[in-house]
């Protein structure tokens, strides 16, 4: 079956500094991959998803790119702010119709002053 | 803002209660989904729907919840027995379509505590 898995349960950083969170899958089919964000008491929300032509999403900031040699998916922003400080998961959607969203074990990640 | 309405935002059972949380989704997608996120902010999905039809649920789902999304109404997921490993919030998610490229769009959820 599909997994995602996110190395990192937690990250800390200083405002300022690059952030980059781990994601990597498996799946039998090629997947569509994306990263998700959850603030305090909201909703999950998207925040980038894989492209079919390998162009690299980009939003807010942050980027990935899918790599499916490695099977890898993992986000990046060159610089970390006090408001990215949030729940982050990837997660991934084959393709069977109606396909439900396989989603990681997520990644906190706080940014300090 | 989220265009995926769940109601009621909390909800507190007693063990062995029904507990009954609702779900209106985004206007034109038919593909809906309920997961569970747990204390340790993991996702388990549990069952989706499109248009009133089950596509997929898992096992916990067929023996002690039940769900539904009746046309012209909103969605439900029901506990028919509520145990204290059920306190978690419960997602509801919808999309355009069942195809793997669209988004899920997610509602802010229903927290569950089971006391």
């Amino acid at each position: 079956g599909d997994s995602v898995t996110q190395t990192e349960g937690l990250v800390t950083l200083t405002e300022g500094l690059p952030v980059m969170l781990n994601c990597t899958y498996q799946s039998t089919y090629s997947p569509f991959l994306f990263w998700y964000v959850q603030h305090l008491n909201e909703a999950p929300k998207l925040l980038l998803k894989s492209f079919t032509d390998n162009k690299r999403p980009e939003h807010q900031g942050f980027h990935a790119t899918l790599h499916k040699s490695s099977s890898s998916f993992h986000l990046q922003k060159s610089s970390a702010q006090l408001s990215d400080s949030a729940l982050y998961y990837c997660a991934l959607r084959n393709n069977n119709a109606g396909a439900k969203l396989t989603f990681g074990g997520g990644t906190r990640l706080t940014v300090r002053p | 803002n989220s265009k995926v309405i769940q109601t009621p935002r909390y909800l507190v059972k007693g063990q062995g209660q029904k507990a009954k949380m609702r779900c209106i989704p985004e206007k034109g997608h038919p593909v809906v989904f309920w997961y569970q996120q747990n204390k340790n902010n993991e996702f388990k999905f549990l069952i989706n729907f499109q248009n009133q039809e089950v596509l997929q649920q898992i096992d916990m789902t067929e023996k002690r919840f039940s769900a539904e999304c009746p046309s012209n109404s909103p969605c439900s997921l029901e506990i028919q027995s509520s145990e204290a490993g059920d306190s978690a919030l419960y997602l509801c998610a919808s999309s355009i379509q069942g195809a793997s490229a669209e988004t899920l769009y997610f509602g802010s959820g229903t927290r569950l505590t089971v006391l």
